[in-house]
């Protein structure tokens, strides 16, 4: 089984600030971790994705995230928000080496103010 | 090239009417998903097909539910005497192989369904 929680259903930050969204992780078996955005009127795109190699993954437009085995938590993070972040961000898990579906967390919405 | 389309965009029935909803995936794409998206909520897992094996049922929430795809191309998902509940935004993904490895699934934009 496997199941992942996004602690902050919605986020707000200045731009040029630090974005966190935060993600904890439960799964019995060796997780693949992925984070998704979607824009508003726009198709789910991933921007980066853990699959046991390096702990710490880089993703597309400056965003990256930390897989920690001991937390069970793959947070995504970028040092300077822009205005175009805005978006909702998923994150979702899935067994790796296998074919499985994707299980989703409920979203957290990121607003970037002036 | 072109990314997984689907259609229509937006549907309006009403409730007990049967929709049909279609999913064409990127050409070559041998897995192909479909989800669904309730307001504020995540992606529920609906079903899922892999080349010509069984599909993978597991998350159609009722009977009314259906989905079919032929070979390695188009789907359609069928909801029959649709329920106000059936709201919701409907995506389709499509994804090279089945997830080895964490290879990424596609999305589609979504079919928006409203139940009158």
């Amino acid at each position: 089984a496997q199941s992942v929680t996004q602690l902050d259903s919605h986020v707000s930050v200045s731009e040029g600030t630090p974005v966190l969204l935060r993600c904890n992780y439960s799964s019995s078996y060796s997780p693949s971790l992925f984070w998704y955005v979607q824009h508003p009127n726009k198709g789910l795109q991933l921007l980066l994705k853990y699959t046991s190699a390096a702990t710490l993954v880089k993703g597309i437009n400056g965003f990256e995230a930390e897989f920690k085995k001991s937390e069970t938590s793959f947070h995504l993070t970028k040092p300077s928000a822009h205005m175009s972040d805005a978006a909702e961000y998923f994150c979702v898990v899935s067994r790796t080496g296998t074919a499985s579906k994707l299980t989703f967390g409920t979203g957290t919405r990121l607003q970037v103010t002036l | 090239g072109a990314g997984v389309s689907q259609s229509p965009s937006n549907k309006v029935t009403e409730k007990g009417k049967d929709v049909e909803l279609r999913c064409d995936p990127i050409s070559g794409h041998t897995a192909l998903y479909w989800y669904r998206q309730r307001l504020g909520q995540g992606l529920e897992f609906l079903i899922y097909f892999q080349g010509n094996s069984a599909p993978d049922k597991s998350g159609l929430p009722s009977d009314r539910f259906s989905a079919e795809r032929t070979g390695e191309s188009v789907s359609t998902l069928t909801i029959q005497r649709t329920q106000q509940e059936d709201s919701a935004v409907y995506l389709c993904a499509s994804s090279l192989e089945p997830l080895f490895a964490g290879k990424e699934q596609y999305f589609g934009p979504g079919t928006r369904l409203t139940v009158t």
